[in-house]
């Protein structure tokens, strides 16, 4: 059985300023781990996945996540937010054993001027 | 661009009134995927296909069936809508996972009312 806790519901930061989402799994087998960004009345876009190579993984529009075996977690980084990183984020999590995602609760991001 | 499907964007349907939403995908994957989002929640998968191999998650109401007649198409039915189905519906898609995780991919997603 997997799991995914999103430690923050809400995050809100300032344009210009870093951008920490937090993310901690569970999992019984040798995860992958993935962050989807979801704007307004859309779908999910990938925005990086770590699968069991480079545990820092860098992702679209100066995302980044490193995977911490030692504390599960798998936190997205970006050092400079844009007024367009405002949406939810969720981060997912799948087995070795096929492709279903068990997503965490989602973090709503909200970015000030 | 390859990709990810769905109509229509929106959907009002009368209480009880059978409704069906469909997806497509140009990516040539084997596996689909529909997931229901309720505000302000993560999407909860309701069903897979490998292929024509159909995987009902336990949870998922029998209101709710799909059907996918190629490769290309998905359709989601729901039988008998009730409020609590108003909903954004996901499709989405991946390469075969049986192995190792691929990254899905999602479509627009169709929201759906239920008056």
């Amino acid at each position: 059985a997997q799991s995914v806790t999103q430690l923050d519901s809400h995050v809100s930061v300032s344009e210009g300023t870093p951008v920490l989402l937090r993310c901690n799994y569970s999992s019984s087998y040798s995860p992958s781990l993935f962050w989807y960004v979801q704007h307004p009345n859309k779908g999910l876009q990938l925005l990086l996945k770590y699968t069991s190579a480079a545990t820092l993984v860098k992702g679209i529009n100066g995302f980044e996540a490193e995977f911490k075996k030692s504390e599960t977690s798998f936190h997205l980084t970006k050092p400079s937010a844009h007024m367009s990183d405002a949406a939810e984020y969720f981060c997912a999590v799948t087995g070795a054993a096929g492709n279903k995602l068990t997503f965490g609760g989602g973090t709503r991001v909200l970015v000030k001027p | 661009d390859a990709m990810v499907i769905q109509n229509p964007r929106y959907q009002v349907t009368q209480f009880g009134k059978p409704v069906t939403l469909s997806c497509s995908q140009t990516l040539n994957h084997n596996v689909m995927y529909w997931y229901q989002q309720k505000s302000s929640q993560a999407p909860k998968l309701l069903f897979h296909y490998y292929d024509k191999d159909f995987n009902n998650e336990a949870d998922t109401p029998d209101n709710f069936q799909s059907r996918r007649p190629n490769t290309s198409f998905c359709f989601l039915d729901i039988r008998s809508p009730g409020l609590g189905d108003a909903a954004m519906y996901l499709c989405a898609t991946s390469r075969d996972g049986r192995g190792r995780a691929y990254e899905q991919y999602f479509g627009p997603g169709t929201r759906l009312t239920v008056t």
